[in-house]
């Protein structure tokens, strides 16, 4: 159980473009999704979390007009990076949060990860 | 706010060694704490979890880590490693009540020798 798909693995795109990263938890609903950066051979960067039904909670020094999040429903969350440029290329990671757990005792799943890269 | 210390970088060890990694967390309150695997080329997947009750904590694959209160500590062992444990660990933590968002460490790369 609990399994976190991303979609797509790997994209390339041009600068200036924007681009959409699915996640979607496949056999328990989330209210809760969380975006991660990874650089490479560095540890996870928590980027924002994400509530269904309402606003994403950016942490500091991420720009939110950039990193679009929309949670809309219990089992997918989006993130768009738009006007994508070369410095945005990087791994994003999602996570997901059962809600079965009790509160205080959540677990995130995460996702497969999607490598971006901006040309 | 949390903050987790991984202070070996990169271990190297041979098949059947006994496996310790570091890990120590600050933070004030009662926390959640967790380790990660990550195989190369492969999603982070959770290795263990401690929330409350025995301290010593058994997971999947043979590991398991044990939580020292007094010493912010969460260390994460193996008695014998093998070769397709090779991979990036990741310790992590949140606040048990209230803000459940991870702080991980940044990381251990290790290396089994076969």
């Amino acid at each position: 159980g609990a399994v976190v798909s991303q979609h797509p693995s790997r994209v390339i795109c041009k600068s200036g473009t924007s681009v959409k990263i699915e996640c979607r938890s496949l056999d328990f609903q989330a209210t809760t999704m969380f975006w991660y950066r990874q650089f490479p051979k560095q540890s996870l960067m928590l980027m924002a979390t994400s509530n269904e039904g309402s606003k994403a909670t950016y942490e500091q020094g991420v720009e939110k007009d950039k990193f679009l999040i929309n949670h809309a429903s219990l089992t997918l969350s989006t993130l768009t990076v738009t006007s994508a440029h070369p410095e945005d290329s990087s791994f994003y990671i999602c996570s997901a949060r059962d809600r079965a757990f009790r509160q205080g005792q959540e677990t995130q799943y995460f996702g497969p990860g999607t490598r971006l890269l901006v040309l | 706010a949390q903050s987790v210390s991984q202070h070996n970088h990169h271990v190297i060890l041979s098949e059947a060694a006994s496996l310790e990694l570091g890990c120590n967390y600050s933070y004030g309150g009662t926390v959640n704490l967790f380790w990660y695997v990550q195989y190369p080329g492969q999603h982070l997947q959770l290795l263990l979890k401690y929330f409350s009750g025995d301290p010593l904590v058994k997971g999947i694959k043979g590991f398991e880590a044990e939580f020292i209160k007094s010493k912010f500590s969460f260390n994460l062992r193996k008695p014998s490693v093998q070769w397709s444990d090779t991979a990036e660990y990741f310790c992590a933590v949140n606040a048990r009540f209230g803000n459940e968002k991870l702080t991980f460490g940044t990381g251990t790369r290790l290396t089994i020798i076969p």
